[in-house]
């Protein structure tokens, strides 16, 4: 079965440092992936998403992430974040069922990161 | 889309109690998944439906619960004989089927078993 990884925990910064959070799968086929953000009280919205093609994928505020299909890995970044930025960032990976179509399977999480920015 | 909606949004229960919480998701969207939330952890995966079949449970989920899309839209999440342990964030998402498309969440269920 899939899983993900997220390395950090909590990461606190301050504003205008740049940031980059880590994100790691496992699983050997095709996948889509995904960062959600849960600012506080709020629900789960995308962030951006990689399903092919340029690895590289920009997502709303300033984000973007990195496929690196070899590290089986995700990261998310952000040039300089703000204190808006704060949230909960979570990893997700969904895998293709070739016995449906090739569409997409169950959405797996990672336990996520809280990034607290500081003013 | 006017957004996945789950009622209710908080649930204070007896330990031992039967509860229900229901899920409408996005029109249009076939496909609908439950998520338990606790504090500091990532969405947990407990089932998904596209249409009215429920394609994977997870094997975490205990015989208490089971969920149930009966016409393909709306859906039910019953825990039977809550416990302590229940107490967590119930999370619906809904999905176009295909292969470019991601979930959408609604604001969750807050269950506290006492």
């Amino acid at each position: 079965a899939q899983s993900v990884s997220q390395h950090n925990h909590h990461v606190i910064l301050s504003e205008a440092a740049s940031l980059e959070l880590g994100c790691n799968y496992s699983y050997g086929g095709t996948v889509n992936l995904f960062w959600y953000v849960q600012y506080p009280g709020q629900h789960l919205q995308l962030l951006l998403k990689y399903f092919s093609g340029d690895p590289l994928v920009k997502g709303i505020k300033g984000f973007e992430a990195e496929f690196i299909k070899s590290k089986f890995s995700f990261n998310l970044r952000k040039p300089s974040v703000q204190w808006s930025d704060t949230a909960e960032y979570f990893c997700a990976v969904t895998t293709l069922l070739m016995n449906y179509g090739g569409s997409q399977g169950n959405l797996i999480f990672g336990k996520g990161t809280k990034l607290s920015v500081k003013p | 889309d006017t957004g996945v909606s789950q009622d209710p949004r908080h649930k204070i229960t007896k330990r031992g109690q039967n509860v229900t919480f229901r899920c409408d998701p996005i029109s249009e969207h076939n496909r609908l998944y439950w998520y338990r939330q606790t504090l500091g952890q990532g969405p947990e995966f407990l089932t998904y439906f596209q249409n009215e079949a429920q394609l994977e449970k997870s094997r975490l989920l205990s015989d208490r619960f089971s969920a149930e899309r009966p016409k393909g839209s709306f859906s039910t999440l019953e825990i039977q004989r809550t416990e302590q342990g229940d107490s967590a964030m119930y999370l619906c998402a809904s999905a176009r089927t295909g292969l470019f498309n991601e979930a959408f969440f609604g604001q969750g269920t807050r269950l506290t078993v006492v």
